[in-house]
């Protein structure tokens, strides 16, 4: 079964804080993804990434930044966080391939105060 | 660009068949995901749609229409546990990112 483990399911933090979302996955995957989640606009890509130390842009990465330093490990980092990035985060990875599903991880509700 | 459209939600009774459509216009394409959200739990993978037809799973079958920008998934006798919110996501391609529809929340009733 492939396994995504995000480290915190429920994180507050305050305003102005630097945060980090850690991922990990156990399958070897080469693609990982972020994602946030609000009610009525659904799941919106942040960053994804290919393969180690490399990252893309998704649809809204204004106020993040990643990393990925090992293949199995993505991390999202709020550089000061504010309000607006209370939400869902959602981490997911994908083997490259046909198909290339995504798995997700079990989410982190991140409350920012 | 992409866009994913799907109905907000429905409700359906225990036992019954319940069709969840998802219309998409997206710049290429590269198949079609559909994905199971219960509250407060990760989306997980249901079905996957490339070319045109039925694909069925047991409970689940879903169908997708290239020529027409359309998809369904089909659940059939219907349990509580099927209560959630069901994901429609679309690969464009050349690409491995996902754009998502709203999601469609079902909600089971006895």
């Amino acid at each position: 079964d492939v396994k995504v483990t995000q480290s915190s399911r429920y994180l507050v933090k305050r305003t102005g804080e630097k945060v980090f979302l850690e991922c990990v996955q156990d399958m070897d995957h080469e693609n990982m993804f972020w994602y946030r989640q609000d009610p009525g606009l659904g799941l919106r890509l942040i960053y994804f990434s290919y393969d180690v130390k490399m990252k893309e842009k998704g649809d809204i990465p204004e106020g993040y930044s990643v990393s990925r330093e090992k293949k199995e490990r993505f991390s999202l980092i709020l550089e000061s966080a504010s309000t607006n990035q209370t939400s869902m985060y959602l981490c997911a990875s994908s083997l490259q391939g046909s198909k290339n599903i995504q798995y997700f991880g079990a989410g982190t509700r991140l409350s920012v105060l | 660009g992409q866009n994913i459209d799907q109905p907000t939600e429905m409700t359906a009774t225990e036992g019954a068949i319940v069709q969840i459509n998802c219309t998409y216009q997206t710049s290429g394409f590269n198949g079609l995901f559909w994905y199971q959200q219960h509250a407060g739990e990760a989306p997980t993978f249901l079905s996957y749609n490339v070319l045109d037809g039925l694909e069925e799973k047991g409970r689940f079958s879903s169908f997708l229409s290239r020529s027409k920008g359309y998809s369904y998934l089909l659940l059939k006798e219907l349990q509580m546990k099927d209560s959630a919110s069901y994901l429609c996501a679309v690969r464009g391609y050349g690409n491995n990112r996902l754009a998502f529809g709203k999601g469609n929340q079902v909600v089971v009733i006895p």
